[in-house]
């Protein structure tokens, strides 16, 4: 069965630093590009960013928002996708998703880990 | 910063048909945008319903329909069920700047 499984969310002050992982299993991660959403308590979807398949040069693009904040990584040997939060502010307080990508495709997504920034 | 809109809310009668729609800030939405739509439910993952416009999951009922209407995306509910009340969200790529970019969402209500 394909899945998605994120974890490392978690209260955390402002100005630090978080992991979140997003566990993957039943297809290869190697094979698709990995994105990263996530959604503030009672609002809309925001894209955070992917990190390109490597047959694609396993790049990462970000939100404006959290461009030179937070980095997307991948262990493909054990499946994993990481999104890396550094200099975490109030407004990144959110549910996050991974999800996968093939073409365009967002088909499948975790059921997300929350994070919340506060002092 | 593109910005991508959507109706902030529709109501529609169950058995009836409603037409969700997704504009992009930037222009025309064409099939190079790639249009996806997801469903959200109240403490639910967002779930796929539609890629490249017009493109149903296995799993996507076929009164969902997806399309391009009058240079935005669209996305058509024909035949509505009470089950169908939930939050839409189109997301659109862009090739330059910033990839993807959801819309702000619609809450359809099924009343």
């Amino acid at each position: 069965e394909v899945q998605l499984v994120e974890s490392g969310g978690g209260l955390v002050q402002p100005g630090r630093s978080l992991r979140l992982s997003c566990t993957t299993s039943g297809f290869n991660l190697g094979d698709y590009t990995m994105n990263w959403v996530r959604q503030a308590p009672g609002k809309g979807l925001e894209w955070v960013g992917f990190i390109r398949k490597k047959l694609h040069g396993g790049t990462p693009e970000y939100a404006a928002s959290v461009r030179g904040r937070f980095t997307i990584s991948t262990d493909d040997s054990k499946g994993i996708a990481y999104l890396q939060m550094n200099s975490l502010k109030t407004e990144d307080t959110a549910l996050y998703y991974c999800s996968r990508d093939l073409q365009w495709n967002m088909d499948v997504w975790g059921k997300g880990t929350a994070v919340t920034v506060s002092s | 910063q593109t910005v991508v809109t959507q109706e902030p809310s529709l109501t529609v009668s169950p058995g009836g048909t409603v037409t969700l729609t997704c504009a992009s800030s930037s222009g025309a939405v064409t099939s190079g945008s790639y249009p996806n739509w997801f469903q959200q439910k109240p403490g639910q993952a967002p779930r796929p319903l539609i890629y490249s416009t017009n493109n149903r999951h296995s799993w996507t009922p076929a009164r969902f329909s997806g399309s391009l209407l009058g240079g935005k995306a669209a996305l058509t509910l024909s035949g509505v069920q009470p089950e169908d009340e939930a939050d839409y969200y189109c997301l659109l790529y862009y090739d330059s700047g910033q990839p993807w970019v959801f819309g702000g969402g619609t809450k359809l209500t099924v009343l």
